[in-house]
């Protein structure tokens, strides 16, 4: 399985909105509604930050969203904050019944 | 609250098996799938494979003809091992809850290097 394509990187100053896009094919990403996003900052684990393509758990600020056309997925930070700085990945359940990772993308706050 | 805590080996040869456990507490075990993830350093997240307390597993298959991963619902425990190691296997690794109805990781370990070094 290969591992879903998202941008190496991202950047925004303060209060922008940015989006990071999540592609894959039919197989994954386009075939569920079950892609994920996850936050990481340095040395820690990653977080939850989205389910079901928009769902967000409880706690996660309702500055991040997400959204799904056909294989691409997308995450939307909306107000962009200097402790939005970090690695973000997406994932998706696949046909297989396994997990894939995006590539990850590095959000810079300007 | 529910936590994950792991354990293992930190530093192996080429060959060798890794193998690491996770503990898991509070919430509900056996609603729940188990998953390991592994993060090459500076590196992206890996998917390795995920248990459920009967012991049904899936497996990603580039991993799999070296994978093991099991469980101990006595001890709200899940267990990796990966054999024949080499460099490349060096990551940090976590285990993860699976969120019931989720499909997605709703609770993560601290995780773990591990190292493969001659």
């Amino acid at each position: 399985q290969s591992a879903l394509t998202q941008p190496a990187s991202v950047s925004g100053s303060p209060g922008q909105s940015i989006t990071i896009s999540c592609t894959g094919t039919s197989s994954d990403v386009g075939g569920y509604n079950y892609v994920s996003w996850y936050q990481q900052h340095p040395g820690k684990a990653p977080k939850l930050m989205i389910y079901h393509v928009s769902y967000r758990p409880s706690g996660v600020s309702n500055r991040f969203s997400g959204s799904k056309s056909g294989s691409t997925a997308s995450l939307t930070i909306s107000g962009l904050q200097a402790e939005d700085e970090a690695d973000y990945y997406c994932s998706s359940y696949t046909s297989i019944s396994t997990y894939v990772f995006g590539t990850g993308t590095k959000v810079t706050v300007l | 609250q529910v936590q994950l805590q792991l354990w293992g080996a930190g530093l192996l040869k080429p060959s060798e098996t890794l193998s690491l456990t996770c503990a898991v507490y509070g919430g509900s075990f056996s609603n729940h799938y188990w998953t390991w993830i592994r993060q090459p350093p500076g590196k992206g997240l890996e998917w390795i494979g995920e248990i459920n307390h009967s012991g049904n597993t899936n497996y990603n298959p580039s991993l799999k003809s070296r994978l093991t991963i099991s469980v101990d619902t006595s001890k709200n425990q899940f267990s990796l091992k990966l054999s024949s190691v080499t460099a490349a296997d060096t990551a940090m690794f976590y285990c993860a809850r699976v969120g019931e109805q989720l499909w997605s990781f709703d609770y993560w370990g601290q995780g773990i290097l591990v190292t493969v070094s001659s």
